[in-house]
């Protein structure tokens, strides 16, 4: 069965470093997510993505995150300054636009 | 805005017995998707089920069944004959049909415990 990847699983950072967590969407599909789940709290909607831009974005998704498709196949999420609150689970999860959307294994985010 | 109420924190179920954990949500629409995910200890996101809203029966798959009340804004997940790998948390999910996003919202979550 098709699955969604990340990579790294596990991602280390000192307050205030650039960090770029990585999804390979399933071949067909047309939609892409990040998620966000602090620990112990609810998954919480970052970003949508389609057709090579933000269909939509949530309050959490300010201007030190961006996302982008920089090879066609490799969807990534970029948090420029990494702040103390960053750190979380990165779940990223895509979509054909019909059924359900499938998740990635998560990105765990741990920032010092 | 759409959002979703999972008002039990933890349950708790015998092994073999069934549990039933709740769900609520809030919107203005007619037509959207809702969605039971499993997140066991290595956080994994794991579809169990899913209904659509037009659609008046109730999903079911294998021992995981729904109560969908539609008029009330409800959707409770049956677990039935309750196995030691069905503990996990749990998370209700919306999907609205009109958001061409198709972004989740999800509920807080109930921790599922079961007893050998």
């Amino acid at each position: 069965e098709p699955e969604v990847t990340q990579t790294p699983s596990h991602q280390v950072t000192q307050m205030g470093q650039e960090v770029i967590l990585r999804c390979v969407p399933i071949s067909n599909h047309l939609y892409f997510y990040w998620y966000r789940q602090i620990l112990g709290q609810k998954v919480e909607f970052l970003v949508s993505f389609y057709n090579n831009e933000i269909s939509e974005k949530s309050e959490i998704f300010d201007d030190q995150f961006s996302v982008e498709r920089p090879d066609g196949s490799n969807f990534t999420l970029k948090i420029r300054s990494t702040k103390l609150e960053d750190s979380a689970m990165y779940f990223c999860a895509t979509w054909t636009g019909t059924d359900t959307q499938y998740f990635g294994p998560g990105t765990r985010l741990t920032v010092l | 805005a759409q959002t979703v109420t999972q008002s039990q924190p933890e349950m708790s179920v015998q092994e073999a017995e069934t549990v039933t954990l709740s769900c609520t949500y809030d919107t203005s629409e007619s037509d959207y998707y809702l969605f039971w995910y499993k997140q066991p200890p290595s956080r994994q996101m794991i579809l169990v089920i899913r209904q659509e809203a037009y659609k008046q029966q109730n999903a079911t798959e294998n021992r995981f069944s729904v109560n969908f009340q539609k008029a009330a804004k409800s959707f409770s997940l049956k677990i039935s004959d309750s196995q030691l790998g069905d503990a996990a948390m749990y998370f209700c999910a919306y999907r609205s049909t009109y958001n061409q996003g198709g972004k989740l919202i999800f509920g807080q979550g109930t921790e599922l415990s079961v007893k050998p």
